[in-house]
């Protein structure tokens, strides 16, 4: 099936700072990929939207200038957390989509703890 | 706006038992329904995929059922093993591709 990779797997960081996370599509083309958050016990929430070559498209009380997402190529897109704070510690898990299929495949997830 | 609900929130049996998940969403108006599967602190992974015209799907010792008129789905794992032992996710697709999730069941299945 397909691979879709994500790096750092984890990140630990100081409030204040900002971190970018990685989401590669391997061996397909993504022309649409997701961004979703996940904290303990609960579900995965999508974040935002990403068509390659646009602008994203964030769901409603996501602040777009705090998670800057940038999907440059057909294989990649990056999530940016800007400032971080400890309330952003979360598991970030992306999504790829490819332009002839129905099926979304999951990365294996980044965890980001903000001390 | 769409709602996926899953019940049980955790399910605990012994190895060989056969079981069911569910999972209930508001809206009918739906594209697909998905099932996946979470490890502790892993990614997803796709397990079945039905289409909204469809009724079930089968892959091995798992099963899916969709009625979408009442808003139902149900997995079906035959002859549980303790590498069963995961987080269930439901989720819907509406418009494009947007998936909602419900909040999962978490089996556990003992040796």
């Amino acid at each position: 099936g397909a691979v879709v990779s994500q790096h750092p797997s984890w990140v630990i960081c100081k409030s204040g700072t900002s971190v970018k996370i990685e989401c590669r599509s391997l061996d397909f083309q993504a022309t649409t990929m997701f961004w979703y958050r996940q904290f303990p016990k609960q579900s995965l929430m999508l974040m935002a939207t990403s068509n390659e070559g646009s602008k994203a498209t964030y769901e409603q009380g996501v602040e777009k200038d705090k998670f800057l997402i940038n999907h440059a190529s057909l294989t990649l897109s990056t999530l940016t957390v800007t400032s971080a704070h400890p309330e952003d510690s979360s598991f970030y898990i992306c999504s790829a989509k490819a332009p002839t299929q129905e099926t979304q495949y999951f990365g294996p997830g980044t965890r980001l703890l903000v001390l | 706006k769409q709602e996926v609900t899953q019940i049980p929130a955790a399910l605990s049996v012994p190895e060989g038992e056969n079981l069911v998940l569910n999972c209930s969403f508001t809206d009918s108006a739906i594209y697909n329904l998905q099932w996946f599967r979470q490890d502790p602190g892993k990614g997803l992974t796709s397990l079945l995929l039905i289409q909204s015209s469809q009724r079930e799907q089968t892959s091995g010792r798992l099963n899916a059922s969709l009625d979408k008129s009442s808003g139902r789905s149900t997995l079906y794992i035959a002859a549980s093993q303790p590498g069963d032992s995961a987080t269930y996710l439901c989720a819907v697709v509406e418009n494009g591709s947007r998936l909602t999730f419900g909040e999962g069941t978490q089996l556990t299945v003992n040796p």
